[in-house]
């Protein structure tokens, strides 16, 4: 199993809106709606933002936001605040009980 | 609280073997599938291997097989990860994470990691 493929980093000013891109292949983000978002605060605990491509978990900022397209999922922050600024990870089903992370991206809030 | 404690990481050498445990709190730990994710230094997460509720399905990635074991002991509310002829590659940060069940694939918790180290 490849690793799915994500910018190393973005960056935006606070209050601007971002996009992070997943990109897999048909065999697992192209195959299954079941992309997962976390944010990694580096020595913390990673959290769950969105799943199933696109919906929150109970307290994740409706900023929020995950979509798809083919074989390439996005995370959209908007309204982007200083303590967004994390490692962000995508993660997508890929069959026989396995999973495939992407290589991850920094945000930096400018 | 909800909460994941990863313990039993380590500086081992090529070769050898390390027992990881992850202690599960303010859930009920039987009733989830968990999983160990690592990340390697400078590195993206992967995924290594779950075991669901009752321990009758278990499944590794590529690099785990015939190398790792995971188990757990519901009694206990721990997760174990037997981890045997160990390689510098397998050197990460080694999260123990749950399922978020209800039919949701995702890993909804997670614990804060234990370092293993693999190197002569």
């Amino acid at each position: 199993q490849s690793a799915l493929t994500q910018p190393a980093s973005v960056s935006g000013s606070p209050g601007q809106s971002i996009t992070i891109s997943c990109t897999g292949s048909s065999s697992d983000v192209g195959s299954y709606n079941l992309v997962s978002w976390y944010q990694h605060h580096p020595g913390k605990a990673p959290k769950l933002m969105i799943y199933e491509g696109s919906k929150r978990p109970s307290g994740v900022s409706n900023r929020f936001s995950g979509s798809k397209s083919g074989n390439t999922a996005s995370l959209t922050i908007s309204g982007l605040q200083a303590e967004d600024e994390a490692d962000y990870y995508c993660c997508s089903y890929a069959g026989s009980s396995t999973w495939v992370f992407g290589g991850g991206t920094k945000l930096t809030v400018l | 609280e909800v909460q994941l404690v990863e313990s039993g990481g380590g500086l081992v050498k090529p070769g050898g073997s390390l027992r990881l445990s992850c202690a599960a709190s303010g859930f009920t730990f039987s009733s989830y599938s968990m999983n160990w994710v690592r990340q390697a230094p400078g590195k993206g997460l992967e995924w290594v291997s779950s075991i669901s509720s009752s321990s009758s399905k278990i499944y590794y990635a590529d690099s785990a097989k015939g190398r790792f074991t995971i188990s757990r002991d519901n009694a206990k509310n721990s997760l174990y990860l037997q981890m045997n002829s160990l390689r510098a590659e397998d050197t990460a940060v080694y999260y123990c994470a749950r399922d978020f069940g209800g039919g949701k694939y995702a890993f909804d918790i997670w614990g804060q990691g234990t370092m293993v180290t693999v190197s002569s």
